[in-house]
């Protein structure tokens, strides 16, 4: 079955410093890749998405994510983090196999401190 | 355009009954997705609708149900409802490709009582 995981349930940074925010998956094929932010009260945005091609994929508000298949991983970064960034992420999976069911990590709850 | 809707925003049941909630997707989306959200859990993903037709199923019990219009508009109903329902119910829309994403409404907060 197929399955994300977040390791870090909660990480701190400060204001202006780097970010990066694990995601691993478990599945033989070439997943469907997604990161989600959620604001507290609201639904979930995307942030980004890698179907194929080049494994380096840039997204909305500074992000960027890399696929390792090698790892098995889909890590988020951000090179400056801003105080707005302050949220839960999500990773998120979904497969050829599966059809139209995405799999979601628990999710990482960034406090960023100023 | 606009993104996807849900409704009611909020909603306080009692044990025992029934409730039921709405989405509306994002026009000319034709899939919809249904995920229950509760802290530590996560989304767990409920069900999703296709041209009126649930083509994919999570492990929730048959008191979670739902159905799809012909509009692509989609319900999703609740019985006999237990403490343990208490969540944030989410629904996602998309066109239905497999590689395509799902853009999620902001969801209804259920809390029983």
């Amino acid at each position: 079955a197929q399955s994300v995981t977040q390791p870090d349930i909660h990480i701190t940074v400060s204001e202006g410093a780097s970010l990066e925010l694990r995601c691993n998956y478990s599945y033989g094929a070439t997943p469907y890749l997604f990161w989600y932010v959620q604001s507290p009260g609201q639904g979930l945005q995307l942030l980004l998405k890698y179907f194929s091609g080049d494994t380096l994929v840039q997204g909305i508000k500074g992000f960027e994510a890399e696929f390792k298949r090698s790892q098995s991983s889909f890590n988020l970064r951000k090179p400056s983090v801003h105080w707005s960034d302050a949220a839960e992420y999500f990773c998120a999976v979904g497969a050829l196999e599966t059809g139209n069911q995405f799999y979601f990590g628990t999710g990482t709850s960034l406090t960023v401190i100023p | 355009k606009a993104g996807v809707t849900q409704t009611p925003r909020y909603l306080i049941k009692t044990r025992g009954q029934q409730v039921t909630l709405s989405c509306s997707p994002i026009s000319g989306h034709r899939s919809v997705s249904w995920y229950q959200q509760t802290p530590g859990q996560g989304l767990q993903f409920l069900f999703e609708y296709f041209s009126e037709t649930q083509r994919n199923k999570g492990n929730f019990p048959g008191r979670f149900s739902g159905r799809q219009f012909s509009n692509s508009r989609s319900e999703m109903n609740v019985s006999t409802l237990e403490l343990g329902d208490s969540a944030l119910y989410l629904c996602a829309s998309s066109s239905g490709q497999l590689n395509q994403p799902q853009h999620f409404g902001d969801g209804t907060r259920l809390s029983i009582l």
